[in-house]
């Protein structure tokens, strides 16, 4: 398997902009997760899914912020409007299920500049 | 409530052996965990621990458990200059089909050539 696949690495938008990330998790993992890693706060989870069902929301910051996962192989954070303070690296991870001994995965992240 | 932490940053010089710390505040972990980040890449996990042991070890790496303590550590020995990075300790908390796994703030490892 090819791992967790993200897209774009890069993405620089102006502020205001609708900014969409995407991910691929590894097939037959159950579990989705999207994270944020900044200098300051660290990496935060900010939403995961099972089943493709949205669990626990908790930590997504805004209202700005929105997460689907329409089918099994694909996940998508869209933040809009979006503003220079959601500048920071996004990761997807997945896990076979979610015991303490399923390991998640981690894509190699999106980096988001927001000018 | 769920709270790691740890030192942000260790250097040590390749050959000699490196131990990153990290404290839990949650009693009720029920794994412990260390994962690596190298630059520009995911978090991937290096190994874990069951809350109800004390020490595990794997080739160079050894993790050590202190549940009275709340803290753990993770010992690298023959650090080589490959082992820079960022280390990740993180905590299990829950029970049933879901562990909710918390992450603490990361040591970046320089090792000096």
């Amino acid at each position: 398997d090819a791992g967790v696949i993200q897209s774009p690495r890069h993405e620089v938008t102006e502020m205001g902009q609708e900014v969409t990330l995407r991910c691929k998790p590894i097939s037959g993992h159950d579990y989705l997760f999207w994270y944020r890693q900044t200098m300051m706060r660290g990496l935060e989870l900010l939403i995961y899914f099972n089943n493709n069902v949205p669990i626990d929301d908790s930590g997504m910051p805004e209202d700005r912020f929105s997460a689907k996962m329409p089918n099994a192989s694909f996940s998508t954070l869209k933040i809009q409007p979006s503003e220079p303070r959601d500048s920071a690296v996004y990761f997807c991870a997945s896990s076979l299920g979610g015991a303490g001994t399923d390991t998640q995965y981690f894509g190699p992240g999106t980096r988001l500049t927001v000018l | 409530g769920e709270d790691v932490e740890q030192s942000l940053f260790l250097s040590v010089r390749e050959g000699d052996s490196s131990v990153i710390n990290c404290t839990y505040t949650d009693s009720s972990s029920t794994y412990l965990y260390w994962y690596k980040q190298e630059p520009g890449a995911g978090l991937q996990l290096l190994t874990y621990i069951f809350s109800n042991m004390d020490m595990k070890q794997d080739q160079r790496l050894t993790v050590l458990l202190n549940k009275k303590d709340k803290h753990l550590s993770l010992r690298i020995a023959d650090t080589q200059t490959g082992d820079s990075a960022i280390y990740f300790c993180a905590e299990s908390i829950g029970s049933g089909g879901y562990q909710k796994v918390t992450f603490g703030t990361g040591t970046k490892l320089q090792v000096i050539p």
